[in-house]
């Protein structure tokens, strides 16, 4: 069982759609953060939110930290090519422990 | 910023080889270092946390005689995969947490192992 269930797992649009991905657990985090990921190379820190509630734009893209800390979403405005990737989610958990727990991931592809 | 090195990037190998993946904090120390493996299509999967000077810690699952995780310095974690079979083909990433900042981990760009 995957302690972060990111949704879609797949998502093909065209150039200049919107779109959003939710990450969601059971459990608390104390932050969260979400990173893309090109085929083989390692994750790219996106944003990383800490606050219940928390909205952070970076660009075209928004991000939001739910109030109780539990689930996460990401929105694309205007999605270009250049955004197509493996999108993840992880967070450090309230327990204390310190290794990032990763979402299942959403494959993004935009197509021209 | 805070650089993770990870070598090699790519390395084939045959079955019942050993094989080990180097990371290194370039311009940091890193007492903590977590290592993940990704299979095709699949997200980031927590395999153990290497603790400088000290027992690495396992996940569940995760055999702790197959992958041997050595933290000698703050600046170097290895992890070796022993005896490997085509199943342990996958991609291993390592991560560091960067001290003096409460949220932030840098990663490594990943080995791709290949067993054949």
């Amino acid at each position: 069982t995957q302690l972060l269930e990111q949704s879609p797992q797949f998502l093909s649009i065209q150039e200049g759609e919107n779109l959003t991905v939710y990450c969601n657990s059971s459990s608390v985090f104390s932050s969260l953060q979400w990173y893309r990921q090109e085929p083989g190379e390692g994750p790219v820190l996106l944003v990383t939110v800490v606050t219940g509630g928390e909205v952070k734009k970076l660009k075209r893209l928004t991000f939001q930290f739910g109030d109780a800390r539990k689930d996460s979403s990401l929105h694309i405005t205007a999605a270009q090519p250049g955004d197509t990737g493996l999108y993840l989610c992880a967070g450090v958990m309230d327990t204390g422990r310190r290794a990032l727990t990763f979402g299942s991931g959403t494959r993004l592809q935009v197509q021209p | 910023g805070a650089v993770v090195s990870q070598h090699p990037s790519r390395v084939i190998c045959k079955s019942g080889t050993s094989v080990k993946i180097e990371c290194r904090s370039l311009d940091f120390q890193a007492t903590t270092m977590f290592w993940y493996r990704q299979f095709p299509k699949q997200s980031l999967m927590l395999m153990a946390t290497s603790n400088e000077g000290s027992k690495a810690t396992y996940e569940q699952g995760v055999e702790k005689d197959k992958f041997l995780i050595n933290h000698a310095s703050l600046t170097l974690s290895t992890l070796t995969v022993t005896s490997a079979h085509p199943e342990d083909s996958s991609f291993y990433i390592c991560s560091a947490r960067v001290q003096g900042t409460n949220y932030g981990y840098t990663f490594g760009s990943g080995t791709r192992l290949t067993v054949v």
